[in-house]
């Protein structure tokens, strides 16, 4: 089935220590996105890309990184830089590049927890 | 930045009555999306109406847009218990190359 898949969905982490979050999709979108979420808040946007190979700083990227080596997978990297990162990730894909923003697909999340 | 304020924060209702949430939002945009959200799972889109739009229906989903009001409402009619859930609008500004930045949302109750 086409959509897109988060991995693990449940990350437990001592502080310190840098945690890979993995997002893949076989909708053969362009654009891939990566939201954080708090709880009773909205989703704020840690980083985006448009194409292979690039990627752009959304409002709070500091303490993340993230790469597009290829068209079906953006993971993001939770770095000890974070002060805060217990949350839940949200990444998300759409078939179209930002000029005409459309539908956004959402996997299930990944839910970070540090200990 | 969160361009997008829903209203209420909360909403309890009972099954069978509407539910209304708004949006409102600071700069000029090219569509408004609204999402819903179940407890502890990914969004899924419901609807998109674009600016040039005023109403927009998708089946028990009614939304209207005033960019006059820099506004948006989200009605479900005859709401079910099923429809308990987070409800959020995400805009794109018109000026720019910007992702769509998402409101805090309406967290639904609907009682059977």
């Amino acid at each position: 089935d086409g959509g897109i898949t988060q991995s693990p969905k449940y990350l437990f982490r001592k502080e310190g220590q840098n945690v890979t979050l993995s997002c893949e999709q076989n909708l053969n979108h362009d654009a891939m996105y990566w939201y954080r979420q708090d709880p009773g808040q909205g989703l704020r946007l840690i980083y985006y890309s448009q194409i292979v190979n690039d990627f752009q700083k959304g409002d709070i990227a500091e303490g993340y990184s993230v790469s597009r080596e290829k068209k079906e997978s953006f993971p993001l990297t939770v770095t000890s830089a974070q002060k805060n990162p217990t949350a839940f990730y949200l990444c998300a894909s759409s078939p179209i590049r930002i000029t005409n923003t459309g539908e956004l697909f959402f996997g299930e999340g990944s839910r970070l927890t540090v200990l | 930045s969160q361009q997008g304020e829903e209203d209420p924060q909360a909403l309890s209702i009972q099954e069978g009555e509407n539910a209304t949430m708004n949006c409102s939002y600071k700069t000029s945009i090219n569509n408004l999306q609204w999402y819903r959200q179940n407890s502890g799972r990914g969004l899924v889109h419901l609807i998109l109406i674009r600016s040039n739009e005023r109403e927009k229906h998708s089946g028990r989903l009614r939304v209207t847009l005033d960019t006059s009001k820099k506004s948006s409402s989200l009605l479900i009619t005859a709401s079910r218990a099923a429809d308990t859930a987070s409800y959020f609008c995400a805009t794109d500004a018109s000026a720019g190359n910007t992702p769509l930045v998402f409101g805090k949302g309406t967290r639904l109750s609907v009682i059977a």
